[in-house]
């Protein structure tokens, strides 16, 4: 059975620092890109970043590019998203998915069950 | 980038009515595209992916066609248990963009 357990939100002020986690298992984890997407409070699903299986291809939304980094370790099967510089705009529950394909141009067939993040001071 | 622009952006329809909900790509996207289903309260679950194939144990009333810039989700008879949100995701290139999402609810 698939489970991705996503760890790591919390209240944060503007220009403070977060990394979330996510904790995958019941799947090959390196045959699998992985994606975060976030959802802010009434609002539509928005992609922020994926990374491939191997870890060698990273992708971002221009929103979080040179703020947010997305790796991963393939010896905890885990999969991490770090934030810097937040912003009000970055508050959000934040879901790592796991994607169908190795390289990160695929959908996602498995969701976590997502962790907030408050951006406020 | 490619902008995924969904219509309507709400609808609501009687039990056992046929839906449609378009997702409509600025540029050509292939097949490369998904739909996604999210109940209120729930993570959103993988219905259709290239444009038309239905995920394993997602009801056959849901399908899905397109291809290039204009596609199309269709329930063929609306449930209760159907009422959600629904989006569409592009997937052949960076950035993976979501449609704005269709609320469907029950009339």
């Amino acid at each position: 059975e698939v489970q991705l357990l996503v760890s790591g939100g919390g209240l944060v002020p503007p220009g403070g620092s977060l990394r979330l986690s996510c904790a995958a298992s019941g799947f090959t984890f390196t045959s699998h890109a992985m994606s975060w997407v976030r959802q802010a409070p009434g609002k539509g699903l928005e992609w922020v970043s994926s990374i491939s299986g191997s870890g060698g291809r990273t992708l971002y939304a221009d929103s979080v590019k040179g703020r947010f980094t997305i790796s991963r370790d393939s010896s905890k099967n885990t999969v991490y998203l770090q934030m810097k510089s937040l912003r009000a705009e970055d508050t959000a529950v934040y879901y790592c998915a796991k994607m169908t394909g190795g390289m990160p141009y695929s959908e996602c067939d498995y969701w976590g069950q997502g962790t907030l993040v408050t951006v406020s001071s | 980038d490619t902008q995924m622009t969904q219509s309507p952006s709400s609808l609501s329809a009687s039990v056992g009515d046929r839906v449609t909900i378009t997702c409509r790509a600025s540029q050509g996207i292939g097949n490369y595209l998904a739909w996604y289903q999210q109940k209120r309260g729930e993570v959103p679950k993988l219905l259709i992916y290239a444009a038309s194939t239905l995920q394993s144990g997602v009801p056959s009333r849901f399908s899905g066609s397109g291809s290039g810039t204009d596609f199309t989700l269709t329930i063929s008879s609306l449930q209760p248990e159907d009422v959600a949100t629904y989006y569409c995701q592009k997937y052949n290139s960076a950035p993976l963009t979501f449609g704005g999402g269709t609320n469907v609810e029950i009339k």
